[in-house]
């Protein structure tokens, strides 16, 4: 079954404690990107990556990092977590670098909470 | 800049009424648009898309919408509501020429009553 799977699906962690949310997909697709989700701002983009060692910023990257070792992974890295980055994050990848012809396949999504 | 509008962050109908969603976007080049949707816990899922061609598209569902230049418009409909339609949609908008991230409306949740 075509899917992009993150993990964990849950997550609650202390202030300044590493962590990384991976996200795999098995569809061989060029790009990849992690949105977070907040109430009232929908979702926004914090990085992507439009192949394998080829990354990129989004909207809100501070306080992120990823890595593109291999096309089908795609890990986000919070190296020292805080509260506000207490969010819904999701995993998205298409087949295409190009978004406007393609269908972007989400993943059911990280619910990240930093105390 | 480019931008998302979605009007009303929670829409109530009745089983068997009209949905109707809707979507603004701001953008001096043409766009590509899209409807997401969201069902409980789980991640988003195309509705439809409008790339260029017929102004009206249909999509999964039962759902539609119209792309409407004049207006810069691209609400969602559907006849009549089914319980199973209760979900947040996202509308979403992308660009040509390289670009590559959706932008994303803040969402409506639409309620289902009976």
């Amino acid at each position: 079954e075509a899917q992009v799977t993150q993990n964990p699906r849950y997550l609650i962690t202390v202030t300044g404690k590493k962590l990384t949310v991976t996200c795999s997909q098995n569809m061989n697709h060029e790009y990849m990107s992690w949105y977070r989700q907040d109430p009232g701002l929908g979702l926004r983009q914090i990085y992507y990556s439009m192949n394998v060692e080829v990354t990129d910023k989004g909207d809100v990257p501070e306080g992120y990092k990823v890595s593109r070792k291999e096309k089908r992974n795609f890990p986000l890295i919070l190296e020292s977590p805080s509260p506000n980055q207490t969010s819904l994050y999701f995993c998205a990848s298409s087949v295409r670098r190009e978004l406007r012809n393609t269908e972007a396949f989400f993943g059911q999504g990280t619910r990240l909470t930093v105390v | 800049a480019q931008s998302v509008t979605q009007l009303g962050s929670h829409v109530s109908v009745s089983e068997g009424a009209l949905v109707l969603l809707r979507c603004n976007y701001s953008s001096s080049v043409p766009p590509y648009l899209f409807w997401y949707v969201q069902y409980p816990n789980q991640g988003l899922q195309l509705l439809l898309k409008y790339t260029t061609g017929a102004t009206l598209v249909k999509g999964i569902n039962g759902f539609e919408a119209e792309f409407k230049k004049s207006e810069t418009s691209f609400h969602l409909t559907k006849p009549s509501a089914h319980m199973s339609d209760a979900a947040e949609y996202f509308c979403a908008v992308t660009y040509s020429g390289g670009y590559n991230k959706l932008i994303f409306g803040a969402g409506t949740r639409l309620a289902v009553h009976p």
